[in-house]
């Protein structure tokens, strides 16, 4: 199985900074990764597929690159409303497989 | 506005079985792949199965495979979870979760597009 970990495993900034968070695969997935955003109590959203496409609707200031293994979800300008835990999802094989979230909290 | 809307939680005791449902609405079910993700309370998210809009494909996780079994009815919009030999370990919110079609540029793999809002199943004596 595909193991996906996320580091930090918690992230506090405040608004208006520019947010990373860190994903890196066990083997070579080329570019099939997903992002979703989760708050408590809710469903989690998918932000970004295929490492780097925005989801309809979702806020520029979400993006995503990749490098070899390793991707990232960027925020560039961090809001309120972004408090949320973020997960990566590889999508290249079954099974699939979940990074273990990242908690992302205000100051 | 794509609905997704889960049912069939509860308590159980460890050996029991318990069967999901999820209702679908607002769009072409028996186009999509659909499948369930569930969360252990306070931790993340665990794929569980997979199943393509005309059950040709059919994937499990590790921990549940010859335990469950997904089905769907394309006539009545409905995806299925029959859990049988319910261990503690399954304790979790079970979501079900459409694959959406983004075409070429998401080389059609597995990204999860809409969800429902969950329901709980709770493994205990």
């Amino acid at each position: 199985d595909i193991q996906m970990t996320q580091s930090p495993s918690s992230v506090s900034a405040s608004v208006g900074d520019r947010v990373t968070i860190t994903c890196r695969a066990s083997q070579d997935i080329s570019s099939w990764l997903a992002w979703y955003q989760q708050k408590p109590g809710k469903a989690p959203k998918l932000l970004i597929y295929a490492a780097s496409i925005l989801q309809t609707g979702v806020p520029s200031r979400f993006s995503g690159s990749e490098s070899g293994t390793d991707f990232t979800l960027t925020i560039s300008s961090l809001q309120p409303e972004d408090s949320a835990t973020y997960y990566c999802q590889q999508a290249d094989s079954f099974p699939l497989t979940f990074g273990q979230g990242t908690r992302l909290e205000i100051k | 506005e794509v609905q997704l809307v889960e049912s069939g939680g509860g308590l159980v005791k460890p050996g029991g079985s318990l069967r999901l449902s999820c209702e679908a609405s607002e769009f072409t079910f028996s186009s999509y792949t659909m499948n369930w993700v569930r969360q252990a309370p306070g931790k993340g998210l665990e794929w569980v199965s997979s199943i393509s809009s005309t059950s040709s494909y059919i994937f499990y996780a590790d921990s549940v495979k010859g335990r469950f079994t997904i089905s769907r009815d394309n006539a009545k919009n409905s995806l299925y979870l029959q859990m049988n030999s319910l261990r503690a370990e399954d304790t979790a919110v079970y979501y079900c979760a459409r694959e959406g079609n983004f075409g070429y540029s998401s080389g059609y793999k597995p990204y999860f597009d809409y969800w429902g809002q969950g329901t709980l199943v709770t493994v205990s004596s």
